[in-house]
């Protein structure tokens, strides 16, 4: 079974704070995702990446940053910590190999920011 | 840009009863279309997909016919049970990317 495991499930981190979140995955896919789940807003993309060293900017990629220097492990980064940045954050991958392909996601990581 | 529009919930539910979601994408290109749901304190997994015009996915008694003309995916489900209580994603591919709409909430009571 394809496994994505994010290191930490529950965080609580201060305003200014450096966060990094943590995402690897065990299948060897090409493309990773970070998302974050507000409610009634759905997952909206902050960065994605389709192979190491490669990062594209999604839809809310203010105040974040990425890094993948392995192909099995993709950080998130909250360069500093806003309460606005209280949310679900989710990663995903995803194989290279057309469009029907499935996404795999990890159960997530609930950030506080107090 | 490319974007999916889901029906807004929260909807609630008695057992057996039938279940619609509605979704409709934007008709850019030649997308995949899925559902995703995720389970109370569990991670989103693939509920079903369709890759072209027509196709239809299902999974777990849930049904969803891909219709270009109206540009829509909506979800359906005969009799639902409570088991069924989740949060429900509609998503499009985009190249690399998967856009999700806003989710629906099922709440399925006894």
């Amino acid at each position: 079974d394809v496994k994505v495991t994010q290191s930490s499930r529950y965080l609580v981190k201060r305003t200014g704070e450096k966060v990094f979140l943590e995402c690897v995955q065990d299948m060897d896919h090409e493309n990773m995702f970070w998302y974050r789940q507000d409610p009634g807003l759905g997952l909206r993309l902050i960065y994605f990446s389709y192979d190491v060293k490669m990062k594209e900017k999604g839809d809310i990629p203010e105040g974040y940053s990425v890094s993948r220097e392995k192909k099995e492990r993709f950080s998130l980064i909250l360069e500093s910590a806003s309460t606005n940045q209280t949310s679900m954050y989710l990663c995903a991958s995803r194989p290279n190999s057309g469009e029907a392909t499935e996404a795999f996601f990890g159960q997530g990581t609930r950030l506080t920011v107090v | 840009g490319d974007s999916v529009t889901q029906m807004e919930g929260p909807v609630t539910l008695s057992e057996e009863a039938f279940l619609t979601i509605n979704c409709t994408y934007t008709a850019t290109g030649y997308p995949s279309l899925f559902w995703y749901v995720q389970y109370p304190g569990e991670g989103l997994q693939l509920l079903l997909k369709a890759t072209k015009a027509d196709d239809k996915g299902s999974n777990k008694g849930f049904e969803a016919t891909y219709r270009k003309e109206t540009t829509s995916f909506h979800l359906e489900k005969g009799s639902v049970q409570v088991s069924d209580s989740a949060v429900y994603f509609c998503a499009r591919t985009n190249d690399y990317k998967l856009s999700f709409g806003a989710g629906t909430t099922v709440t399925v009571r006894a």
